[in-house]
This record gives structure tokens, sequence and C-alpha cells, in this order.
């Protein structure tokens, strides 16, 4: 079974600040993993996926996130955060691929506030 | 990447009646997936349909109240019926595009709210 867990509902910055949003795992085996963006009233837009190669996968508009499996952890991050990164982001968990239909399970989400 | 017209974008319907959202593809896929978001929810899988067969529900969802069609490789129908306000949610068509080795791509979902 898979599963993920965002610790954070809610994370709050200022313009030009770091983001950091956090995303834990769980798999019984080598998963894929996805960072997805939900713009109010739109829908689902894939930032990045890690799927075995580099640890370390960039995405679109500047976010990057680190593939830590001893602390089974996807984490995203930005290096300075703009008004428009505000949204509801999903990390997601899913088979690897070519090892079936990748049924996505999404994890509970966290709303990206940037203030001015 | 596949790009994914669905339709209506929204409705609001009356308590009893049915709505079908409608999933077109550009280009062929095997497998397509219908998705439920929930007001403030994550998302969670309906139904996975292939074409020439009968979807295969999730646990929680059955086909007299979400039947699907897949009558072909670009073309998908989720009915939500006999509608409750607990059905009010944006559900999502997503399509795999496995020869790409590219995860899901997602419609831009039908806000469904049912008064």
């Amino acid at each position: 079974a898979q599963s993920v867990t965002q610790l954070d509902s809610h994370v709050s910055v200022s313009e030009g600040t770091p983001v950091l949003l956090r995303c834990n795992y769980s798999s019984s085996y080598s998963p894929s993993l996805f960072w997805y963006v939900q713009h109010p009233n739109k829908g689902l837009q894939l930032l990045l996926k890690y799927t075995s190669a580099a640890t370390l996968v960039k995405g679109i508009n500047g976010f990057e996130a680190e593939f830590k499996k001893s602390e089974t952890s996807f984490h995203l991050t930005k290096p300075s955060a703009h008004m428009s990164d505000a949204a509801e982001y999903f990390c997601v968990v899913s088979r690897p691929p070519n090892t079936g239909f990748q049924k996505l399970v999404f994890g509970t989400g966290t709303r990206l506030l940037v203030s001015p | 990447s596949a790009v994914i017209s669905q339709k209506p974008s929204r409705d609001i319907c009356q308590r009893g009646t049915s709505l079908t959202i409608q999933c077109q593809v550009d280009s062929q896929v095997t497998m397509m997936f219908w998705y439920r978001q929930q007001p403030g929810q994550s998302l969670t899988l309906i139904a996975t349909a292939n074409q020439g067969s009968e979807a295969t529900y999730e646990s929680g969802f059955v086909i007299d109240k979400f039947p699907i069609s897949r009558p072909n490789l670009t073309f998908s129908t989720l009915t939500v019926s006999n509608l409750s306000p607990e059905d009010s949610s944006i559900y999502l068509c997503s399509v795999e595009d496995r020869a790409a080795n590219s995860p899901l791509h997602f419609g831009n979902g039908t806000r469904l709210t049912v008064t």
C-alpha cells in the first residue's frame, strides 16, 4: 500500500522568501513521486516528477524537490516565492513506471499563501 | 502532452436529477480515470475506464451511482446519478500517457453544485 502525508495544510510566506512544502511517503516498493499544483478554479498541473533517476528533480516555475529515501521524504522547494505561486499543492505517490497503470494516491494538499 | 477537454465546466443541479460529464482527449489513450475532489479535500479516484470493458470502481463507489461509458479511445463520460447535496464536488477526468512514460494529465474539472 502507498500513502503520502503532507505535513502542513497551510504555508504562508512573503514574496521573495523561500518556499518549503513538506511531504513524506510510504510505499512497499520504490515509488514514483510527483508534485501537482492547482490554482483556483483551474485543473491540476504537473510541477515535477521523480521516477528513480536523479534524486534532485527540477520542475517548472523554479520549483524543485529532493527524493530522500532514508527519510522517506519528497519536499518541494523554491528559492524565492512569487505572488503567482499562491495555490494548492499536492504531493502524489504512484507505482514505478511500466509496472502497471499509474494509480495515483494524493496527499491532502498544502495551501500556499504568498503575501506582498 | 495530451490535451483534455471536459464539459461542462460547471453546473448547478437539483436534488434527484443526474449530470453527465464528458471528457474528450486529443489523442488515443488506453486508460482514462475519473476523480472526485470534495470541497476543501484532496482527490479520490472513482474509477478506471478502459475502452471496450466495464469500468473498474474503487472502494466506496458503485456503478449505479457513477455509471461510466468509454465508447472509444478518445472519449468517456461519467454520470452522477440521483444527485444529493453531498455530491457537490469537482469531478476530474485524467489520462495516462504510458508511451511517454508520463504521469496523468488532468482536465480542468467540472464543478458540480447540487441544490
